[in-house]
């Protein structure tokens, strides 16, 4: 089946600062999502973004469909982003495909 | 309702119960998927359904886990003999069809003692 790795596994970032995520994909897909998981372990979804780009507020995404890689940035970075950021994948009939995630730490 | 419900929010039970987890889909929502979150650990498909269609059930751990949507709406996943390997948080997530967007309810924690 599709394999979702995600990067960095961690990351520590200083209020106000900005970042990457990065997520790839071993197979086309249909579907891709982006969820933030808060400290209460409810899935926020953040972008429903299998290609192109979309912004929505301090966060934008990029999928790269052809090469395989989407991209969650977030600018201005505030304690309340800290959590799990996941990246999930439909490829063919499958259900979400979830990558490990990566966990972000805001300090202020 | 506004989003997808899950109910109990809490569950404990002791080794050996049977347990019955529900959930609420948006509605108008066709397909609905379990999985679980095991302590630090990513997300596990179990089980989905997509309108009238047979379920994808080829995520289950084993026979004791079984599921069911009744009126294509409510669905209620069904752990009989539980396990403390079974503790997790088990998540509903509804979408329009199986390449839509999915929204995910709260969850129902699962601690097996």
């Amino acid at each position: 089946g599709i394999q979702v790795e995600q990067s960095p596994p961690d990351l520590i970032l200083q209020e106000g600062a900005n970042s990457t995520l990065r997520c790839n994909f071993s197979d086309s897909v249909n579907n891709l999502q982006w969820f933030h998981q808060n400290p209460w372990g409810q899935l926020i979804n953040l972008f429903y973004i299998p290609s192109g780009t979309k912004q929505n507020g301090r966060l934008s995404a990029t999928t790269v469909a052809t090469e395989r890689y989407s991209l969650l940035y977030i600018s201005s970075s505030q304690t309340t982003d800290s959590g799990v950021y996941f990246c999930a994948v439909v490829s063919g009939n499958t259900p979400l495909v979830f990558g490990k995630g990566t966990r972000l730490s805001v300090i202020a | 309702g506004a989003g997808v419900s899950q109910s109990p929010s809490n569950k404990v039970t002791e080794k050996g119960k049977d347990v019955e987890l529900r959930c609420d889909p948006i509605s108008g929502h066709t397909a609905l998927y379990w999985y679980r979150q095991s302590l630090g650990q990513g997300l596990e498909f179990l089980i989905y359904f997509q309108g009238n269609s047979a379920p994808d059930k080829s995520g289950l751990p084993s026979d004791r886990f079984s599921a069911e949507r009744t009126g294509g709406s409510v669905s209620t996943l069904t752990i009989q003999r539980t396990q403390q390997e079974d503790s997790a948080v088990y998540l509903c997530a509804s979408s329009f069809s199986v390449y839509n967007e999915q929204f995910f309810g709260p969850g129902t924690r699962l601690t097996v003692l």
